[in-house]
């Protein structure tokens, strides 16, 4: 079992639809949980991070956390064509500072 | 967010000459940086955690000897491909940890990343 799995993707949405991004942990001790955005050729940008239970929300994007079943989700609302990327989910688990990535979602936005 | 930057972007060099990249954290200290390889079309692979005034942690299968990692400072992380191949050829990506009152709350910032191509 992969220790952070995604969903397989890719995912096509059109354009002001809701999408939705899935992701799993293994390390029931992972305290820190991350998405990413990462554009064709460049490097991860940091979209949100969530620590508690419950939901995040930041704008178009909610981030949503459940420890006991060791899922961690995001939404994003109202999709455009300029959120096509690929959405890394990366998890902190107990190795200090260390994240692990899952194998990332591709996204993609159609007008 | 935080600034991380990276130099080179890009670079270009023949086998088995040494490639030095640098990554430093531009508006804040960062004590650990971390340095990944990333493949076309997969993930990010975590190559080493790069801690200010020590020596760095190599994960699993990368070869400290290959890969140097230097962290003199609390904004600057160096790492050198020695006697690079051409199957070093790859995306390397540094970031800097920030961290901030609570521990479990730091954050990982990453450079832009550099473009290695050993012919």
């Amino acid at each position: 079992q992969k220790e952070v799995e995604q969903n397989s993707g890719p995912l096509s949405v059109p354009e002001g639809a809701i999408a939705s991004l899935n992701c799993t942990y293994s390390d029931r001790g992972s305290q820190s949980f991350f998405w990413y955005r990462q554009y064709s050729g460049k490097s991860p940008e940091l979209i949100m991070s969530i620590y508690s239970n419950g939901d995040k929300e930041d704008g178009r994007f909610t981030a949503q956390l459940n420890k006991a079943s060791q899922y961690v989700s995001l939404l994003i609302r109202d999709s455009q064509p300029s959120d096509s990327a690929t959405y890394l989910c990366a998890v902190r688990g107990t190795s200090y500072g260390k994240l692990t990535f899952g194998q990332g979602t591709i996204l993609t936005v159609h007008p | 967010g935080a600034v991380v930057s990276q130099h080179p972007s890009r670079v270009i060099c023949k086998s088995g000459t040494s490639v030095k990249i640098e990554c430093r954290s531009l508006d804040f200290q960062a004590t650990t940086m971390f340095w990944y390889r990333q493949f076309p079309k997969q993930s990010l692979m975590l190559m080493a955690t790069s801690n200010e005034g020590s020596k760095a942690t190599y994960e699993q299968g990368v070869e400290k000897d290959k890969f140097l990692i230097n962290h003199a400072s609390l904004t600057l992380s160096t790492l050198t491909v020695t006697s690079a191949h051409p199957e070093d050829s790859s995306f390397y990506i540094c970031s800097a940890r920030r961290t901030s009152g609570n521990s479990f709350q730091e954050t990982q910032y990453f450079g832009p990343g550099t473009r290695l191509l050993v012919l």
